[in-house]
């Protein structure tokens, strides 16, 4: 099993561009979720998905959509990038949404908007 | 929604010392408390959790204490080593409505072991 797979590791756009951060997972997991990271910040969840075709806001949702259209997939798009969402991003999966199993995630994907 | 607190927002200790890293949460509803462990430049990684219906939970040299009363949760680990340097996460999920449930994280603990 790979686990969580986030592509890419590292990204630059200029404000104003758009781009989606992928993420698969291989454990049929139920659970899926987007994570951004700042100092001091810890994980804030972004959106977050409990199957197939379900989708919901998290804490900090403005800018992003998610869609969930296969239980493997959940990819992150940043409609018109901004300097505020230079971030570490992390997509994480669990087998069930009411969380009896851990959070799995995945290595990250370092954003810088210029 | 849950409010996670975490504190010290960093601690050094000298090796083989004890660390303690506390949390509190708002929610009582909250059931589960995972801690995870991040290093530098890498992904969270779970360490240790613990429902509801456990006051205490151990595994080798990492322990962690719940009270519900209260609502604050702690990390204790002893004889710290040097490879126990890094960022520690607690978390708490509780029911957020329209059957969904999400997992709050604090803000974390940079912890540093000094050989």
């Amino acid at each position: 099993n790979a686990g969580v797979t986030q592509t890419p590791k590292f990204q630059v756009l200029k404000t104003g561009q758009s781009m989606t951060l992928q993420c698969a997972q291989d454990m049929n997991h139920e659970y899926m979720s987007w994570y951004r990271q700042d100092p001091g910040m810890g994980l804030r969840l972004i959106h977050y998905s409990v199957g197939a075709g379900i989708t919901d806001q998290g804490e900090v949702p403005n800018g992003y959509n998610v869609s969930r259209s296969t239980t493997e997939d959940f990819p992150l798009r940043l409609l018109s990038a901004a300097p505020s969402q230079t971030s570490v991003y992390f997509c994480a999966s669990s087998y069930s949404y009411e969380f009896n199993s851990p959070l799995h995630f995945g290595n990250g994907t370092r954003l810088t908007v210029t | 929604g849950e409010n996670v607190e975490q504190h010290p927002s960093t601690l050094s200790v000298q090796e083989g010392d004890s660390a303690v890293i506390k949390c509190t949460y708002s929610d009582s509803a909250s059931n589960y408390f995972p801690w995870y462990k991040q290093e530098l430049g890498k992904r969270p990684q779970l360490i240790i959790d613990i429902r509801s219906n456990v006051g205490e939970k151990k595994d080798q040299r990492i322990a962690v204490t719940l009270n519900k009363t209260a609502k604050h949760f702690s990390l204790h680990i002893t004889e710290t080593q040097p490879e126990d340097s890094a960022v520690y996460f607690c978390a708490a999920t509780g029911y957020s409505g329209a059957g969904s449930y999400q997992l709050t994280f604090g803000k974390g603990t940079k912890l540093s072991v000094i050989p």
